[in-house]
């Protein structure tokens, strides 16, 4: 049964940056079949796709925080990782990673999701 | 960037009822339409993918329809359980925008 899991710090400074990694367990990062992505979701609020990444390194991101936003990715350690820069308190989050088919892009695969607090 | 718009925002039916949710996109996306179940301090858990396909282990109660730019959820007959935010996603381009969510209560 695949299984990911968020982990990184909940706490992060304003202008900071957010660092946060899924562990991808019962599965492979370097599947052809799938990218791994990032979503968010402030409290009480909806869902926000932040970007993914294929197995061959491709990303792809939302075009209103690229400008903020590096995913990576570790084969060796089967692991994914989001980097975004110049945090605000809007960046306060729940933050997902989840796997999605390159067939249909949906998301099939969630973690549990982790809360990232921008605050100083 | 393209939009999507459920309705209701929320609704309360009784258990048995027969729930519909609508989701309209700004623009043409084909059948690249999902369906999303969060219930509250959980993952969000796919529904339907591809507008009318059932994912494996989602009951049949479920099913999803449409094409183009308006999709329906349709809960059949409503069980306690199914009480949760309801998501659409389209996923026909990047980005990969979700509606607003859904959410049904008991009445």
């Amino acid at each position: 049964q695949l299984q990911l899991q968020e982990s990184g710090l909940g706490l992060v400074k304003p202008s900071e940056t957010l660092s946060l990694t899924c562990t991808v367990s019962g599965g492979s990062i370097s599947s052809s079949s799938h990218y791994w992505g990032w979503i968010r979701q402030p409290p009480g609020k909806g869902l926000e796709w932040i970007g993914s990444i294929y197995y061959s390194g491709s990303t792809y991101y939302n075009a209103s925080l690229k400008s903020r936003v590096t995913i990576s990715a570790d084969t060796s350690k089967n692991q994914f990782s989001l980097k975004l820069s110049s945090v605000a308190a809007a960046d306060t989050a729940v933050y997902y990673c989840a796997r999605q088919g390159s067939s249909y892009f949906d998301f099939d695969y969630w973690g549990q999701g982790t809360l990232v607090t921008v605050s100083s | 960037d393209i939009q999507m718009t459920q309705s209701p925002s929320s609704l309360s039916a009784s258990v048995g009822d027969r729930v519909t949710i609508t989701c309209r996109a700004s623009q043409s996306i084909s059948s690249y339409l999902n369906w999303y179940q969060q219930k509250p301090g959980k993952a969000p858990n796919l529904l339907i993918y591809l507008a009318s396909n059932l994912q494996s282990g989602v009951p049949s109660r479920f099913s999803g329809s449409g094409f183009g730019t308006d999709f329906t959820l349709t809960i059949s007959s409503l069980h306690p359980e199914d009480i949760a935010t309801y998501y659409c996603q389209q996923s026909y381009s990047a980005p990969r925008t979700f509606g607003q969510g859904t959410k049904v209560e008991i009445k």
